[in-house]
């Protein structure tokens, strides 16, 4: 089974700080990642997401992630964030082997102070 | 395409009663996830749909609730008798089924039961 943590529940931070969430799943083989947001009220967008190749990727909104294979890590990085970052972030995984059932973290509350 | 269109979007209701929440998945999708998302738990994966057929429904709390997709452009998902802790946002999801694809999420329903 697969399953995923996010080690920070609630950040806050002031505009211009910059930002790293962690995420770790457990899953022994071949996984897709992804970095979900969710603004106050709002659906679940897709932020990143990672599937093979560079394990540094670029996201919108000048969000990336590092995939480090050897520490189960896909941790999300903003190297300045703005009050508009205010939002809860999800990390997930799911495997071509299993149908592409997405599994979550807990998620991690961003509020960002102007 | 309008993306994964569900419906109410809110929804309140008395103890007891029954209730039905509707999907429509991105045409051409044929994975379907139902979430369920409260504070204390966070993001649940509560059943998903591979081609119509229900794959995985471990995550459905109780006999109460109920899920169904009787064709690739349709689910529903049904509790009967609602209960208070019921309360939530319930959120569908679609995807393609196929390798290194991503989950489309709709705008959710937010059921009050009282």
């Amino acid at each position: 089974a697969q399953s995923v943590s996010q080690h920070n529940h609630h950040v806050i931070l002031s505009e211009a700080a910059s930002l790293e969430l962690g995420c770790n799943y457990s899953y022994g083989g071949t996984v897709n990642l992804f970095w979900y947001v969710q603004y106050p009220g709002q659906h679940l967008q897709l932020l990143l997401k990672y599937f093979s190749g560079d394990p540094l990727v670029k996201g919108i909104k000048g969000f990336e992630a590092e995939f480090i294979k050897s520490k189960f890590s896909f941790n999300l990085r903003k190297p300045s964030v703005q009050w508009s970052d205010t939002a809860e972030y999800f990390c997930a995984v799911n495997n071509n082997n299993a149908g592409n059932m997405l599994t979550f973290g807990g998620g991690t509350r961003l509020m960002v102070k102007p | 395409d309008a993306g994964v269109i569900q419906s109410p979007r809110h929804e309140v209701t008395e103890m007891g009663q029954e209730v039905t929440l509707r999907c429509k998945p991105i045409s051409g999708h044929n994975s379907l996830f139902w979430y369920r998302q409260t504070m204390m738990r966070g993001l649940e994966l509560l059943i998903y749909f591979n081609n119509n057929v229900p794959i995985d429904d471990s995550g459905m709390p109780e006999d109460r609730f109920s899920a169904k997709m009787p064709n690739a452009s349709f689910s529903t998902l049904k509790i009967q008798p609602s209960e208070p802790r019921d309360s939530a946002v319930y959120f569908c999801a679609s995807s393609l089924l196929q390798d290194n694809t991503e989950a489309f999420f709709g705008q959710g329903t937010r059921l009050t039961v009282v």
